[in-house]
């Protein structure tokens, strides 16, 4: 069974459109995140969700949304794309303060 | 704020070599520290953690010892493969806040 799951793998997409990535857990976690990881392999934390609140939504612009409708889903919309956006990105959720987090296999995405 | 800085890479050593990445982090009151690796091409995984003090993390061969008073968390092996090759990332959590380190990529050659 995957712990941590994301739809879709790969995402080629043209500038200006807009785009949705799924996150799924199951390992019955309170917090969720979403992560940007560039080419360079820097990991920089985008949102936290716990038990479907927003506690950590750092600069990110507000073409991004996320949405949890319960507590073992956070997904990531993103509207209006731009060549910067490409990007893996990951999702991963822990079970409280202190805890570890698991990863999802990411997503690649693509803006052209 | 809190922040952790670890050894830029890549590192690059031959298969059954001794392995080092220097690990330092910055957090008020008491942290748990990790380590994560990612294999190409997919997500990273928990490899060790440690959650006070004196502890010491290990799995695979490769261990960490929690060190509050230089705040560090440097990750050894004593013989690495060449499966080993991907890339390390040290990370801090506090109160549910993560933060990684810049990565450091591992290639270890036959």
């Amino acid at each position: 069974d995957t712990a941590v799951s994301q739809t879709p793998k790969y995402l080629v997409t043209q500038m200006g459109n807009d785009k949705s990535i799924k996150c799924e857990q199951n390992l019955g976690h309170d917090t969720m995140y979403w992560y940007k990881q560039d080419s360079k392999k820097f990991l920089k934390i985008m949102f936290s969700y716990n038990n479907k609140e927003l506690i950590i939504n750092e600069t990110v612009p507000n073409r991004f949304s996320p949405k949890s409708p319960d507590k073992a889903h956070l997904n990531l919309h993103i509207n209006s794309l731009e060549l910067g956006d490409s990007a893996v990105y990951f999702c991963a959720s822990a079970g409280g303060f202190m805890d570890t987090q698991y990863f999802g296999p990411g997503t690649r995405l693509t803006v052209l | 704020g809190d922040s952790v800085t670890q050894m830029e890479g890549p590192v690059t050593l031959s298969e059954e070599a001794f392995l080092t990445i220097n690990c330092t982090y910055t957090a008020t009151g008491y942290p748990s520290l990790f380590w994560y690796v990612q294999y190409p091409g997919e997500g990273l995984q928990l490899l060790l953690k440690a959650t006070k003090a004196d502890d010491k993390g290990s799995n695979k061969g490769f261990e960490a010892t929690y060190r509050k008073e230089t705040t560090s968390f440097h990750l050894e092996k004593g013989s690495v493969q060449v499966s080993d090759s991907a890339v390390y990332f040290c990370a801090l959590n506090n109160f549910n806040k993560f933060y990684f380190g810049s990565g450091t990529k591992l290639n270890v050659k036959p």
